[in-house]
């Protein structure tokens, strides 16, 4: 198993424009967390599965951000019309149950001009 | 909402030193982990601890489980050049882990 794998490891968009990360766990975890991470911050959590249904969401994840994971694997996180503010590291990490043990991906690094 | 305050902010070491962090919260966890994270990377699990007083070391890493569940700390031994990142605490309740604000170890001039 190679970890956590998030794809791209950078994106760069224009403001208004919609994008998408996709995330793949670990293969044995059946949670999944998004959290986001802000220059000189710790990261802030977004939202999380258990295998395919998601069970909590952050006040952070306004309407413009959506997150899927259809099959119980890898997941996908949708921001909308973004905006500056949402230039940020986007990680992923994932566990086998409530062990908080979570190994985190290498991150997607959002950059809106 | 939750809040971890993390100290110090950042420190300079000199190989050889042994350093501590520490990390508190207003509100009771019941699992307390620390993670290192390296510029462009993901934080990568050092330590975790399940019980209030839990002691666990990992190599010349050593964290403590406050008996409150309110704090924790790490020492890190015999300072490396490889040991320079930023660390973050991180308690864990509900189903998600909420991280401190991170302490940045830097190698002194």
């Amino acid at each position: 198993d190679t970890g956590v794998s998030q794809d791209p490891r950078h994106k760069i968009t224009k403001r208004g424009q919609n994008v998408t990360f996709r995330c793949d766990p670990i293969s044995e975890h059946n949670r999944l967390y998004w959290y986001r991470q802000t220059l000189g911050q710790g990261p802030e959590f977004l939202t999380y599965f258990q295998n395919e249904a998601q069970l909590e969401k952050s006040r952070l994840l306004s309407d413009r951000f959506s997150a899927e994971r259809p099959k119980g694997s890898f997941s996908t996180l949708e921001i909308q019309r973004t905006e500056q503010g949402d230039s940020a590291m986007y990680l992923c990490a994932s566990s086998w149950q409530e062990n908080y043990g979570y190994t985190f991906g290498s991150g997607t690094r959002l950059t809106v001009v | 909402g939750q809040q971890l305050n993390q100290s110090p902010q950042s420190m300079f070491i000199q190989e050889g030193e042994d350093v501590s962090m520490n990390c508190t919260s207003s509100s009771i966890f019941n699992t307390w982990l620390w993670y290192k994270q390296d510029p462009g990377e993901g934080p990568v699990l050092l330590i975790a601890l399940y019980k209030a007083g839990e002691l666990t070391s990992n190599g010349r890493l050593t964290a403590q489980f406050g008996i409150t569940r309110k704090d924790s700390f790490l020492n890190i031994s015999a300072s490396i050049p490889s040991d320079v990142g930023i660390y973050f605490c991180a308690g864990g309740s509900q189903g998600n882990l909420i991280f401190g604000k991170g302490t940045k170890l830097s190698v002194k001039p």
